[in-house]
């Protein structure tokens, strides 16, 4: 099977802009995490979806939406980008066994705001 | 809330040496519990997890985990360090019966050292 696909792997910005990334995950899994990885704030879980629905949320301003499609590929956008947003995206597929829930992540998105 | 805590943010091994990272959690009720690893501009590898069957995990690459209740512990080791171990890992914890929806809580991560 293949892994899990994030484009692009990187984005420079400057401040004000947004920005759109995108996540295809593992073939027949239909839940998508996506988190943010920053030096100072190690990963942070930014949201969940599953068929198309959020189910959870992390503790991120509105600024930071997603959104999941019919095929299970998923978007997150970034919209008034900040110094602060610079960092790695990761986005993982998740897969359900059992009871429990497995996350396997894609490469990341680089993104610098300058 | 949960929680995990790895302790030591750099851990430094000569090759053939033991590796030993350690995590300890905080949780309401029992957790599962993931070991990740993280090569530089990369992502995350599972290497293993631990979902309340045996309490001795192995994983990929010769590592093992060994979860105990009584000290909220699940430390990650390894036999003999190659220099291919270096890395950073990352210990992370989900609470069992699914209502965690897709969220990992991760501790801050320690990066391997490996010397030859």
């Amino acid at each position: 099977k293949a892994g899990v696909t994030q484009t692009p792997r990187y984005l420079i910005k400057t401040r004000g802009q947004q920005v759109t990334l995108s996540c295809s995950p593992i073939s027949g899994h239909r839940s998508v995490s996506w988190y943010q990885q920053t030096p100072g704030q190690g990963l942070q879980f930014l949201f969940e979806y599953f068929s198309e629905t959020q189910r959870n949320k992390g503790n991120f301003p509105g600024r930071f939406s997603g959104r999941q499609f019919s095929n299970s590929r998923s978007e997150m956008n970034v919209s008034t980008l900040e110094l602060g947003d610079s960092a790695l995206y990761l986005c993982a597929s998740n897969r359900a066994s059992g009871g429990a829930e497995t996350q396997y992540f894609g490469p990341g998105t680089r993104l610098l705001v300058l | 809330a949960q929680s995990v805590t790895q302790l030591g943010s750099h851990v430094s091994v000569s090759e053939g040496a033991l590796v030993l990272l350690r995590c300890n959690y905080s949780s309401s009720v029992p957790p599962y519990l993931f070991w990740y690893v993280q090569y530089p501009n990369q992502g995350l590898q599972l290497l293993l997890k631990y979902t309340s069957a045996a309490t001795l995990v192995k994983g990929i690459n010769g590592f093992e985990a060994e979860f105990k209740k009584s000290e909220t512990s699940f430390h990650l080791t390894k036999p003999s360090a190659h220099m291919s171990d270096a890395a950073e890992y990352f210990c992370a914890v989900s609470p069992a019966g699914g209502s965690s929806y897709g969220k990992l809580t991760f501790g801050q991560g320690t990066i391997l050292t490996v010397h030859p």
